[in-house]
Formats: structure tokens, C-alpha cells, sequence
């Protein structure tokens, strides 16, 4: 069964500086990834996916996220923090090529101070 | 283009009522999906409809049901209400390529039951 661990609930860092935010899969098939936002009572806002093309996605919002699938991994990284990227942050897999459910992270809260 | 729009937006019920929960997908979108995020948690896929037909369900009890319409417009219904029903309902829609194009999520709508 495919599942997604989100290290850290909780990620605080300083405007401008690198956001890091973690995410690990586990998955018996290739997985499709997705990283998504969410504003205080909003819904989920696509950032990108990771649908298996180029390793390194560029998404919205000066975002990208990395496959690394000898780790495992799609970390999602910013270079430099604003305060508007203060959010509920989440990682999903994907269960199926065609469609299907994902399947969420916890999520991880960012939150950037002046 | 529209996107995803949920109504009511919140709504309280008391225990052992039942619901129903709206949701109009994007334009072009013939695939609908319901998730629950209950507080501090991350979005559970509940089940998704493809072409008016239940296409994958969750772990989630039979008093969980829906419908698809024509219009691919969608409906949550949930019966016998409990306490730990009371969440942020998202809808998500998809054209026929969805894991390709990602899932455009709704608001939501936030039940409290008491």
C-alpha cells in the first residue's frame, strides 16, 4: 500500500531564507507525487506534480520539489521565504495512472517570521 | 474558466441527521472526488465518481454515499451523523487524464455536528 510521511508537523524559518519542507513515500509502483498549499479556511491549491518526467518540478510560487527515488523522496524547497507562504503544506501519492485517490501527508505548517 | 465551487460552505447538524453536501466541477472535468480533513489532519479520499459511477471508495462506512450527475456535478450524503463527522469536506475534479493534470480542489465545506 502507498503511504506518505511529512517529517516535521511544524517548520518555522525567517523571511528569505530556504524553505525546506520534507516528504518520503512508499509506493510498489511508480509513483506520481504531488505537493499542495492551504491557506487558513481554503481549500488545497496545487503547487506541481511529479508525474514521471524531468526529476526536478518547478512549480507555482518560486517552488520545486526533487524525485529522488533511490531516497525515496520529494522534498519541497523554496530559496528565499515570504511572509505570504505562511501555510498548511501537504504530500500526496497517487494509488493509479488513471486517476484514483491520493493519498495525503499530515502536513507539515509553515510559518515565516520578519 | 470556473473552477470547483462546494456549497453550503458550513453547515451544523446535530447527531443522527443526515446531509448532503454540493459540489460543481470545473469546466471540462468529467471525474469528481470527495476527501474528509478532519482538524490538524490531512485530507482521507472517501471515493471518487467517473461518468455518473462510483469508481473507488475509501475507508469509509456505507452511510457515506453520493452521486454524479450528467453535468458531472457531484453529491456527498452522509447518514446517521456522528460526532467525528464533523470536518472540512473537499471536492476535487479532474478531466479524464487527471493524474497528468493534478486535482482541482474546492473550499470545502466545514460540518460541525453536535
Amino acid at each position: 500500500a502507498q503511504s506518505v510521511t511529512q517529517l516535521g508537523s511544524h517548520v518555522s524559518v525567517s523571511e528569505g531564507a530556504l524553505v525546506l519542507l520534507r516528504c518520503n513515500y512508499s509506493s510498489s509502483v511508480p509513483p506520481y507525487l504531488f505537493w499542495y498549499v492551504q491557506y487558513p479556511n481554503q481549500g488545497l491549491q496545487l503547487l506541481l506534480k511529479y508525474t514521471s518526467a524531468a526529476t526536478l518540478v518547478k512549480g507555482i510560487n518560486g517552488f520545486e520539489a526533487e524525485f529522488k527515488k533511490s531516497e525515496t523522496s520529494f522534498h519541497l524547497t523554496k530559496p528565499s521565504a515570504h511572509m505570504s507562504d505562511a501555510a498548511e503544506y501537504f504530500c500526496a501519492v497517487s494509488e493509479g495512472r488513471q486517476g484514483g485517490k491520493l493519498i495525503f501527508g499530515q502536513g507539515t505548517e509553515l510559518s515565516v517570521k520578519p | 474558466e470556473t473552477g470547483v465551487t462546494q456549497s453550503p460552505t458550513h453547515l451544523i447538524k446535530t447527531r443522527g441527521q443526515q446531509v448532503t453536501l454540493r459540489c460543481s466541477s470545473q469546466s471540462g472535468h468529467n471525474t469528481v472526488s470527495w476527501y474528509q480533513q478532519a482538524l490538524g489532519q490531512g485530507p482521507q479520499f472517501i471515493f471518487q465518481y467517473y461518468r455518473e459511477e462510483e469508481n473507488g471508495r475509501g475507508n469509509f462506512p456505507p452511510r457515506f454515499s453520493g452521486l454524479q450527475f450528467p453535468n458531472y456535478s457531484s453529491e456527498l450524503n452522509v447518514n446517521a451523523l456522528e460526532l467525528d463527522d464533523s470536518a472540512l469536506y473537499l471536492c476535487a475534479s479532474s478531466p479524464p487524464d487527471g493524474i497528468n493534470y493534478g486535482y482541482t480542489f474546492g473550499s470545502g465545506t466545514r460540518l460541525t455536528v453536535v
